[in-house]
């Protein structure tokens, strides 16, 4: 049984840079056909998808996000990453990280969501 | 970006009813469409993929349906446990967006 679960500081500033981790465990991030996603959810409002990485390196962002967020991975702790840069308080949310199955493309692993708020 | 439109917003069902929720996406996404269903504080769960195909584990009264542009969740019998928040999501292309979500409450 996949889980996934986040970590990361629940509170940053504005104009800081926003860092979660995502923790994969019983299987390996680095196999199989999946893409690692984030997703948020502000509070009271609907998802919105950040972004995803697949096994082979590749990566996609929306496009809304684009110039703020890198999303990265760690094979050797099975962890995939996200950075949002110069956060406001419109990025105060539940982050979600996700495993998309390859063929299906559909999320069928999340995991219980982190909440971070931006704020002084 | 393809958006990704669902009604009701919201609606008030008596257990044992039938529920039917729509999604509509701006452009075809062919059968390209999921459905979550979320309770409060906890993670989406997954039910239905591409269009019609029901999850592993998931109850037998829950359906999709569509192709396109227009798409259907069915409950055919509602149940406590389903009084929730169902969104649909497009996973043709990125960026993948979602509905706007469907609040399912008890009547």
């Amino acid at each position: 049984q996949v889980q996934l679960q986040e970590s990361g500081p629940g509170l940053v500033k504005p104009s800081q840079t926003l860092s979660l981790t995502c923790t994969v465990s019983g299987g390996s991030i680095s196999s199989g056909s999946y893409y690692w996603n984030w997703i948020r959810q502000p509070a009271g409002k609907g998802l919105e998808w950040i972004g995803r990485f697949y096994t082979s390196g590749s990566t996609n962002y929306n496009p809304s996000l684009k110039s703020r967020v890198t999303i990265s991975v760690d094979t050797s702790k099975n962890q995939f990453s996200l950075k949002l840069s110069s956060v406001t308080a419109a990025d105060t949310a539940v982050y979600y990280c996700a495993r998309e199955m390859g063929i299906a493309a559909s999320i069928d692993y999340w995991g219980q969501g982190t909440l971070v708020t931006v704020s002084s | 970006d393809i958006q990704m439109t669902q009604s009701p917003s919201s609606l008030s069902a008596s257990v044992g009813d039938r529920v039917t929720i729509t999604c509509r996406a701006s452009q075809s996404i062919r059968s390209y469409l999921n459905w979550y269903q979320q309770k409060p504080g906890k993670a989406p769960k997954l039910l239905i993929y591409t269009a019609s195909s029901l999850q592993s584990g998931v109850p037998s009264r829950f359906s999709g349906s569509g192709s396109g542009t227009d798409f259907t969740l069915t409950i055919s019998s509602l149940q406590p446990e389903d009084f929730a928040t169902y969104y649909c999501q497009q996973s043709y292309s990125n960026p993948r967006t979602f509905g706007q979500g469907t609040k399912v409450e008890i009547k």
